[in-house]
């Protein structure tokens, strides 16, 4: 299964931009990039998803390395209410393989 | 609310027994896929269907969980014999066939075994 490494934790403060970064060094070529998040007791939330352009949407943006061996989740002002674990995922084979995530906290 | 719907969301069981767990998908998603979720661990994916064919199984799925999707609708997964081990969250998502596998997740059942 292809993997992502991502940091355990980060924190931000409300009202900030927050970069979240995701290293996928073994992704292949027709690998769409997903990102989730997931607040607890609640299922996973899709976010955004990007093949190899930057995408955005109107949760995030996404940026896309031109290696496409890594990429960065951008919430362009982290509110409290985004404080969630936030899982970068690559699709393989039609399912989607989570890694432990990034737990993000957002500090007012 | 027109998304991923489960039932229960919480089931309280003594070891031994059967459980049924089920998932309704967004009504116009082919596709619909279980996942097993552990304290502090990512979802881990257990099977999934297109329409009602069920096209993988995970080795994590024993022979004690078996999955249905009769008809392409809603879904079902039981798992007999409960053991301990099996104390998770099971999560339901569901996704249509189109470019990227974009699932969308219903809240889960949270499964205690006692």
């Amino acid at each position: 299964d292809a993997k992502t490494t991502q940091p355990n934790s980060m924190e931000s403060n409300e009202e900030e931009p927050v970069h979240l970064p995701c290293n996928h060094s073994t992704i292949s070529g027709t690998d769409y990039i997903h990102w989730y998040r997931q607040l607890p007791s609640q299922g996973p939330e899709y976010v955004i998803h990007g093949l190899t352009s930057n995408v955005n949407n109107r949760m995030a943006s996404l940026a896309i390395a031109e290696d496409r061996k890594s990429s960065t989740l951008i919430l362009h002002r982290a509110t409290l209410r985004d404080a969630a674990v936030y899982y970068c995922i690559l699709e393989y084979g039609n399912k989607l393989v989570f890694g432990a995530g990034t737990i993000l906290r957002v500090k007012s | 609310d027109t998304g991923v719907s489960q039932d229960p969301r919480h089931k309280i069981t003594k070891r031994g027994q059967n459980v049924t767990f089920r998932c309704d998908p967004i009504s116009e998603h082919n596709r619909l896929y279980w996942y097993r979720q552990t304290l502090g661990q990512g979802p881990e994916f257990l099977t999934y269907f297109q329409n009602e064919a069920q096209l993988e199984k995970s080795r994590l799925l024993s022979d004690r969980f078996s999955a249905e999707r009769p008809k392409g609708s809603f879904s079902t997964l039981e798992i007999q014999r409960t053991e301990q081990g099996d104390s998770a969250m099971y999560l339901c998502a569901s996704s249509w066939t189109r470019g990227a596998d974009t699932q969308y997740f219903g809240p889960g059942t949270r499964l205690t075994v006692l």
